[in-house]
């Protein structure tokens, strides 16, 4: 099983800064396999970004996917108000797993 | 639009059967550009996911629910159900259905529905 790690657990930042999310990977994955989701309070996850770094449909451009191997990377350049939620990846190279999730909380 | 909704009990005894059904409205089920899947949330384990189905009826398991899972489709109800076995309070979670893109043989989940608490106690 590949076992997915996100760091950090929580990140407090405030409505204009940047975001920095990892995930690391226990073993290397090709970055076609590699998503990200959002999930707000009371909400399903939602699909950010599927092959590490293309935008699911109706993202906005400043959440970007990068990484690469075992280290991958969401960032949210510019904080909205309503990007504070709990982000998590999951990995489909093989049986699929997740991350533990990063809550990015209002500072 | 396209839509998910879990449906089932929100509490079950340990050592029974948990049935959750998943109706689709927006498409058909037969629509062989998807998958099927079920996945869960719990504070234990976090995110899980539990199993795969194909409209053909192929289905791929999370082998560390250690053959307790089924998976089934019904195409004419346009829904798909899971079917876990010997519960315990470990599998006390919030239950979700899911759309996958049928691209790769494990894909991303998208979308989800709104899940399902279930909680195993006596």
């Amino acid at each position: 099983e590949i076992v997915l790690t996100q760091s950090p657990d929580t990140l407090s930042l405030s409505p204009g800064e940047r975001a920095t999310l990892s995930c690391r990977a226990s073993h290397v994955i090709d970055s076609t396999y590699l998503a990200w989701y959002q999930q707000r309070p009371g909400q399903a996850p939602r699909l950010l970004m599927y092959g590490a770094s293309t935008r699911a449909t109706g993202i906005p451009d400043r959440f970007c996917g990068s990484g690469s191997g075992t280290d991958f990377t969401l960032t949210i350049t510019r904080l909205e108000p309503e990007d504070f939620a709990v982000f998590y990846c999951q990995q489909y190279a093989s049986s699929p797993t997740f991350g533990q999730g990063t809550k990015v909380e209002i500072k | 639009q396209f839509q998910l909704q879990e449906s089932g009990p929100g509490l079950v005894k340990p050592s029974e059967t948990l049935s959750l059904t998943c109706l689709v409205s927006g498409d058909a089920l037969t629509n062989t550009s998807y998958y099927w899947s079920w996945i869960r949330h719990s504070p234990g384990k976090g995110l899980q996911w539990i199993g795969n189905i194909y409209y053909s009826g192929t289905t791929y398991y999370n082998p560390s629910l250690n053959g307790r899972i089924s998976l089934s489709i019904d195409a004419s109800r346009n829904q798909f159900s899971l079917t876990l076995t010997s519960l315990t309070a470990t599998d006390t979670a919030v239950y979700y259905c899911a759309r996958a893109l049928n691209r790769y043989v494990f894909n991303w989940f998208d979308p989800w529905g709104l899940g399902t608490l279930v909680t195993v106690s006596s």
